[in-house]
């Protein structure tokens, strides 16, 4: 059955820094795979996917992602971190018609 | 244009009693998704309709949880006699048509809480 592991309940990251939220997935098939990010008191905000092709998928916000066959694995990445970017991230994957979401990683930007 | 509407924003009922949260999707979305998200979880899905039909409705937990798109566009799910393990924020997503790359809009969520 199609499903995703995020590894880390909680990432810090200072400000101006490189950073990167972990996945990896179980998938018979190609994989369809998302990043779903969820600000404090608002909904799930769609942030990239990955279907085909490329394996750095570019999103919203400067955030990017980057598929790994060999490793089965979808991490989020950002080159630089904004404060503001402090979130629930959730990685997902596609089920038949439905989307199966991790536990999420909290990311906490410190200024 | 608009997002995916819900409502009401919170809703805190007493156990034993029957609770209504709507979802209002996006314009000509004719798929639309339910999903419960328990505190410290990611959503987990409770069914899916492709126009006015259930096409998937495996995720629901039990026959307690009920829900309905009469004319394809808003969505109704329907708890009856609560219990204080329903307490969750219900999130409904809709998208454009049915396929892999079924991108999901989300709304803001209803937080049900059962005393």
């Amino acid at each position: 059955a199609q499903s995703v592991a995020q590894p880390e309940d909680q990432v810090n990251v200072a400000e101006g820094n490189p950073l990167t939220v972990k996945c990896t997935y179980s998938v018979s098939g190609n994989p369809y795979l998302f990043w779903y990010v969820q600000y404090p008191n608002r909904g799930l905000q769609f942030l990239l996917k990955y279907i085909t092709g490329d394996n750095l998928v570019k999103g919203s916000y400067g955030f990017e992602a980057e598929f790994n066959k060999s490793q089965t694995s979808f991490h989020l990445k950002k080159p630089s971190a904004l404060v503001s970017d402090s979130a629930l991230y959730f990685c997902a994957v596609r089920r038949d018609d439905k989307i199966i979401f991790g536990k999420g990683t909290r990311l906490h930007i410190l200024p | 244009g608009a997002g995916v509407s819900q409502t009401p924003s919170n809703k805190v009922t007493e156990k034993g009693k029957y609770v209504e949260l709507r979802c209002d999707p996006i314009s000509g979305h004719t798929a639309l998704y339910w999903y419960r998200q328990s505190l410290g979880q990611g959503p987990e899905f409770l069914i899916y309709f492709q126009g006015t039909g259930a096409a998937d409705d495996s995720g629901l937990p039990n026959d307690r949880f009920f829900a309905v798109r009469p004319e394809g566009s808003v969505s109704t799910l329907k708890i009856q006699r609560t219990e204080r393990g329903d307490s969750a924020v219900y999130l409904c997503a809709s998208s454009s048509y049915r396929g892999p790359y079924n991108e999901q809009f989300f709304g803001p969520g209803t937080r049900l809480t059962v005393l």
